[in-house]
C-alpha cells in the first residue's frame, strides 16, 4: 500500500517570497508522483508530475518539484509567489500497474499575504 | 477547463436517503474514477470503471456503487446515507494504456447529509 504525508497543513508567506511545500511518500513499489492544486470552490488541477527521467520537473507557472528517491520526497517549490497562488496543494502517488488510483496527502493550504 | 462535467453541483439529503451523482468524462477517455473529499482532507479513491466494469475499489462499503455507460459517462450511487457521507465527490477521467497518463478532475458535487 502507498501513503503520502504532507508535513505542513498550512503555509503562510508574503507575496514575492519563496515557498516550499513538503511531501514524503511511502511505497514498496515504484510510483509516479504528482502535485495537484485546488483553488477555492473548484476541482483539482494537475500542477506537475514525475514519471521518469530528470528528477526535477517544472510547471508552466513557475513551480518546480524534485524527486528524491533516497528520502522518498517530492517537495514543491516556487522562488517567488503571487497572490494568485493562494490555494490548497495536494501531493499524490500512483503505482505503475493496476487501476489508475491516486493516493493523496492531506493537503497544504498556501496563503499569500500582500 | 478539464472537459469533465459533474451534476448536480450541490445537494442536500436526509440521513437514510439515496443519492445519485453524475459525471460526463472528457472526450476520448474510457476510464472514470470517483473520489470522496471530506472537509479539510485529501481526496480518497472510491472506485474506478473501465469499459463499463469496476476496475478497482478503495476502502468504501458496498452501499457505494457505480455504473459506467457505453458513452463512458458514469454514475455514483450511495444508499442509506450517513452524516459522514457529507463531502465533495470528485469524478476523474483518463485514458488507460498510456503510461503515466494525466487524470482530469471535474469540479465536484457537494453533498450535505442532514
Amino acid at each position: 500500500a502507498q501513503s503520502v504525508t504532507q508535513l505542513d497543513s498550512q503555509v503562510p508567506v508574503f507575496e514575492e517570497a519563496p515557498v516550499e511545500l513538503r511531501c514524503n511518500y511511502s511505497s514498496s513499489v515504484s510510483v509516479y508522483l504528482f502535485w495537484y492544486v485546488q483553488y477555492p470552490n473548484q476541482g483539482l488541477q494537475l500542477l506537475l508530475k514525475y514519471l521518469s527521467g530528470s528528477t526535477l520537473v517544472e510547471s508552466i507557472n513557475g513551480f518546480e518539484a524534485e524527486f528524491n528517491k533516497s528520502q522518498t520526497s517530492f517537495h514543491l517549490r516556487k522562488p517567488s509567489v503571487h497572490i494568485s497562488d493562494t490555494a490548497e496543494y495536494f501531493c499524490a502517488v500512483s503505482t505503475l500497474q493496476g487501476a489508475q488510483k491516486l493516493v493523496f496527502g492531506q493537503g497544504t493550504r498556501l496563503t499569500i499575504n500582500p | 477547463e478539464t472537459g469533465v462535467t459533474q451534476s448536480p453541483t450541490h445537494l442536500i439529503k436526509t440521513r437514510g436517503q439515496q443519492v445519485t451523482l453524475r459525471c460526463s468524462s472528457q472526450s476520448g477517455h474510457n476510464t472514470v474514477s470517483w473520489y470522496q473529499q471530506a472537509l479539510g482532507q485529501g481526496p480518497q479513491f472510491i472506485f474506478q470503471y473501465y469499459r463499463e466494469e469496476e476496475n478497482g475499489r478503495g476502502n468504501f462499503p458496498p452501499r457505494f456503487s457505480g455504473l459506467q455507460f457505453p458513452n463512458y459517462s458514469s454514475e455514483l450511487n450511495v444508499n442509506a446515507l450517513e452524516l459522514d457521507d457529507s463531502a465533495l465527490y470528485l469524478c476523474a477521467s483518463s485514458s488507460t494504456g498510456t503510461v503515466g497518463n494525466t487524470i482530469y478532475f471535474g469540479e465536484g458535487s457537494w453533498l450535505t447529509v442532514v
